[in-house]
């Protein structure tokens, strides 16, 4: 069974840095792309970062580009992404979902599986 | 980027209703489209993907249709399991982009 835990959100001034963790297991990880995708209170859903399966190619929305890293680690199975600088409107849920990558291209881009969610609050 | 565009933003339906969503591009994305249902405090699910090719495990009555630019989710029979928010994206390329949502709520 795929299952998804992301981990790392709180509360958190503007301006300060948080990471987020998202730990894989029941599925050929290696294989995957991973993604974050984000979902303001109230809000609709919000790509922000892909990385590939072998940790080379790396996309973001616009929104975080500059502000935000995506890195993985295949040997423990877990994608991360580093938060600098943020601002009350990356206040979210912050989702890690997958991108089937197992057949050598990614294409097309649908997410099949996703974790549970982790609440980040950017207040002072 | 691709823009999304989902309508209406909500429907109010009855158990066994028939109920459409139409999700249109920006630009021509062939068949590439994603469906998604999300319930309250979940992740979303993906319902359909390749625009009309169901995924496992989804029941029948979810179906998808179109090409280019103009697409739909149809309920043929709205279960009660069924009422929650549905949103479209395209899966041509990035930035990938999703549809405003649309919530089926009850009548």
């Amino acid at each position: 069974e795929v299952q998804l835990v992301e981990t790392g959100g709180g509360f958190i001034p503007p301006g300060g840095s948080l990471r987020l963790s998202c730990a894989a297991s029941g599925f050929n990880f290696n294989k995957y792309g991973m993604n974050w995708v984000r979902q303001a209170p109230g809000k609709g859903l919000e790509w922000i970062s892909f990385i590939r399966s072998g940790g080379t190619i790396m996309y973001y929305a616009d929104s975080v580009k500059g502000r935000f890293t995506i890195s993985r680690d295949n040997a423990r199975n877990s994608v991360f992404l580093q938060m600098n600088s943020l601002r009350a409107e990356d206040t979210a849920v912050y989702y890690c979902a997958t991108i089937d990558c197992s057949g050598g291209s990614c294409f097309p881009f649908y997410f099949d599986s996703w974790g549970q969610g982790t609440l980040v609050t950017v207040s002072s | 980027d691709i823009q999304m565009t989902q309508s209406p933003s909500s429907v109010s339906a009855s158990v066994g209703d028939r109920v459409t969503i139409t999700c249109q591009a920006s630009e021509g994305i062939a068949s590439w489209l994603a469906w998604y249902q999300q319930k309250p405090g979940k992740a979303p699910k993906i319902l359909i993907s390749a625009a009309s090719t169901l995924e496992s495990g989804v029941p029948s009555r979810f179906s998808g249709r179109g090409s280019g630019t103009d697409f739909t989710l149809t309920i043929s029979s709205l279960q009660p399991e069924d009422f929650a928010t549905y949103y479209c994206q395209q899966t041509n390329s990035f930035p990938l982009t999703f549809g405003g949502g649309t919530k089926v709520e009850v009548k």
